[in-house]
Parts: C-alpha cells; sequence; structure tokens
C-alpha cells in the first residue's frame, strides 16, 4: 500500500537550533516526494522536491530509498519557520499525490 | 493571475442539504484535485482529474462528486452533506503532474 508517515503531529524547537521533520514512505515504484509548507493564513505552497536536490528557506532534504526516507533538515531554525509541514508522495503513471497527516513546527524564541 | 481561487470561502449546510464548490484556475494547467483536511488526517485526495472532461476517484471519494467541463474550473458537489464532510476543502492544479498550486481553501460546517 502507498503511504506516507509523518510521525510527530507537534515538534518544537528554539531559535537557532537544527530541525528535523521526519517523513517516511511506503511505495513499490520509483518515488516523487514533495515537502509542501502551509505558513499561517497562507495556501499551501511548495518548498521543496527531491528530483531538483536545492535548498530553499535552508531547509534541505535527501531521499533516501534504502530507509524509504525523505526527512526534512535545517541547521539554524528561525521563527518565521513556524508553520504546517507536509510531505508528499507522487504515484508514478497517475498523477495523484498522497500526502502525510502534517507536521506543526514551532519554533521558540 | 489569480492562481487557484475558491468559491465560496465559507458555508455552513444543514445536514441533507446539497451544494457545489468551484475551483478556477488561469495557469492552463491539465490537473486539478480535490482535497479535504482534517485535523490529523492531513490532506486526502477527493477526487482528481487529468484533462478536460475527465474525472477520477481519490482516496476519500464517497458523498462527493466532480465535473470537469472546462479545463480551467472543477466543480466538486456535494448531493446531500453530512455532519462527517465538515472539513476544509483545498483545491489543485498542476501542470503535467509537477508542483501543485494550491486554493486559500473552503471552509465547511455541516450541522
Amino acid at each position: 500500500a502507498q503511504r506516507v508517515t509523518q510521525p510527530e503531529k507537534l515538534l518544537s524547537v528554539f531559535k537557532g537550533a537544527p530541525v528535523e521533520l521526519k517523513c517516511n514512505y511506503s511505495y513499490s515504484g520509483s518515488p516523487e516526494l514533495f515537502w509542501y509548507v502551509q505558513y499561517s493564513r497562507q495556501r499551501l505552497q511548495l518548498l521543496l522536491r527531491h528530483i531538483s536536490r536545492e535548498s530553499i528557506k535552508g531547509f534541505t532534504a535527501d531521499l533516501n530509498k534504502g530507509e524509504t526516507s525523505f526527512h526534512l533538515k535545517k541547521p539554524f531554525a528561525q521563527e518565521e519557520d513556524s508553520a504546517m509541514y507536509y510531505c508528499a508522495l507522487g504515484i508514478g503513471g497517475t498523477y495523484k499525490y498522497i500526502f502525510g497527516t502534517g507536521t506543526r513546527l514551532k519554533v521558540l524564541a | 493571475n489569480a492562481g487557484v481561487t475558491q468559491t465560496p470561502k465559507f458555508r455552513v449546510l444543514k445536514t441533507g442539504q446539497s451544494m457545489t464548490l468551484l475551483c478556477a484556475q488561469d495557469m492552463n494547467h491539465e490537473y486539478m484535485y480535490w482535497y479535504r483536511q482534517d485535523p490529523g488526517m492531513g490532506l486526502r485526495l477527493i477526487h482528481y482529474s487529468v484533462g478536460e472532461g475527465t474525472t477520477a476517484k481519490g482516496e476519500v471519494p464517497d458523498g462527493y462528486n466532480v465535473s470537469r467541463l472546462k479545463k480551467q474550473n472543477f466543480l466538486l458537489g456535494l448531493e446531500s452533506a453530512a455532519p462527517s464532510q465538515t472539513s476544509v476543502y483545498f483545491c489543485a492544479s498542476s501542470y503535467w503532474g509537477n508542483e501543485q498550486y494550491f486554493g486559500p481553501g473552503t471552509r465547511l460546517t455541516v450541522t
């Protein structure tokens, strides 16, 4: 079965501390993975995708096929990073996406 | 560019009533999606469309119908609303299955 798991509902860190938001997936095909972010009172927007291998707003995510993970990391959290983060899996050949349940990140001053 | 717009923004229905949510996009995207967002459940795909005149079921299609008569519009219908359909509904569109662009959401309460 295709599934995306985000084990933490809420993650609280202090400003300047490292952040890691966990995402594990279950999929037998070649995965396309994304991180979306929803800031307060804003719409969901793409943060990054694994195929681009880029860093956005200081965030990076590496696809680990052996561990079926796509964790989101940032070395030094900022208060403006506080938001809801969703990991999403693209199902090849169907253009469907499966989203995880989301992790709310709170960065404390 | 307005991007993806949703109408209405808020709605309260009584059990058994019907309504249609409208999603419109001005980016000439082929793919459109309807999701519902519930606390602790994340986003769940209701229905999606890969082009004008086509629709397909997602994870939670029961109780909903959709239509894509025009490429830019994707309608989500509730024929007989139930309290379990109280949720925030998001529409999204994408070009050939890449990045999804989301609408602002519609908050629906069914009493």
